[in-house]
């Protein structure tokens, strides 16, 4: 099993749709969790953290199930401007960062 | 605050030749990481300091990968002879604490170096 496994997508959808993906994880000792936005051809931002059940920022919600060891990334009225690849890290402890190789969202109008 | 600084931002240089690239983190910040992205790929980490020691380097190819950060500030990472399968995007990142809650990764614009 890889150390950290996404969905590539793509996820196409239409402006103002909900879309959500998961990231599933290897390593029980992860603590802290963060979701990435790359763009095309640029580095990645960070979008949000979790460290404990889960967060939400405005139309953005990560959710972690420790049992099940995976995170999801929930948004909400999606906007041409989301358009982007979204990556989720676990990290922690001794626990070196791995990327997954991301989901593509692409939202048209 | 100043972010992650990175050099050159495009490199070409033919197969066997040999390449360097230059990060400076952000200030304060003891953790430092060069991962390499392919097209199509998320980044793979290549080697993590923590000050000036050596973390995790595990998944560099030391036969032609080096990389150094010799005070704990600023980090070189040099590919020597480089082959074909090198072409990737070479992010830095740097983060205020190893292996501890509340350190996310702050990422350099990368350089994009393509092999030829």
């Amino acid at each position: 099993r890889k150390e950290v496994e996404q969905d590539p997508g793509p996820f196409n959808v239409p402006e103002g749709a909900t879309v959500a993906f998961n990231c599933t994880y290897s390593n029980s000792a992860s603590q802290s969790f963060f979701w990435y936005r790359q763009d095309c051809r640029k580095e990645p931002k960070l979008l949000m953290s979790v460290y404990s059940s889960g967060n939400e920022d405005g139309r953005f919600t990560a959710q972690l199930n420790r049992a099940s060891q995976y995170i999801s990334l929930l948004i909400r009225d999606s906007k041409l401007s989301d358009s982007a690849t979204y990556l989720c890290v676990p990290t922690g402890g001794s626990y070196i960062p791995t990327f997954g190789r991301g989901t593509s969202l692409i939202v048209h109008p | 605050e100043a972010g992650v600084a990175q050099s050159p931002r495009y490199k070409i240089i033919e197969k066997r030749q040999s390449v360097a690239f230059w990060c400076n983190p952000i200030s304060g910040h003891a953790t430092l990481y060069w991962y390499q992205q392919i097209l199509g790929q998320g980044p793979k980490l290549l080697i993590q300091f923590q000050n000036n020691g050596v973390v995790d380097d595990s998944q560099l190819p030391k036969d032609r990968f080096s990389a150094e950060r010799l005070k704990g500030v600023d980090s070189t990472l040099k590919i020597q002879p480089a082959k074909l399968e090198d072409s990737a995007v070479y992010l830095c990142a740097s983060s205020s604490r190893t292996g501890a809650n509340n350190s996310p990764l702050h990422f350099g614009n990368g350089t994009r170096l393509t092999v030829t």
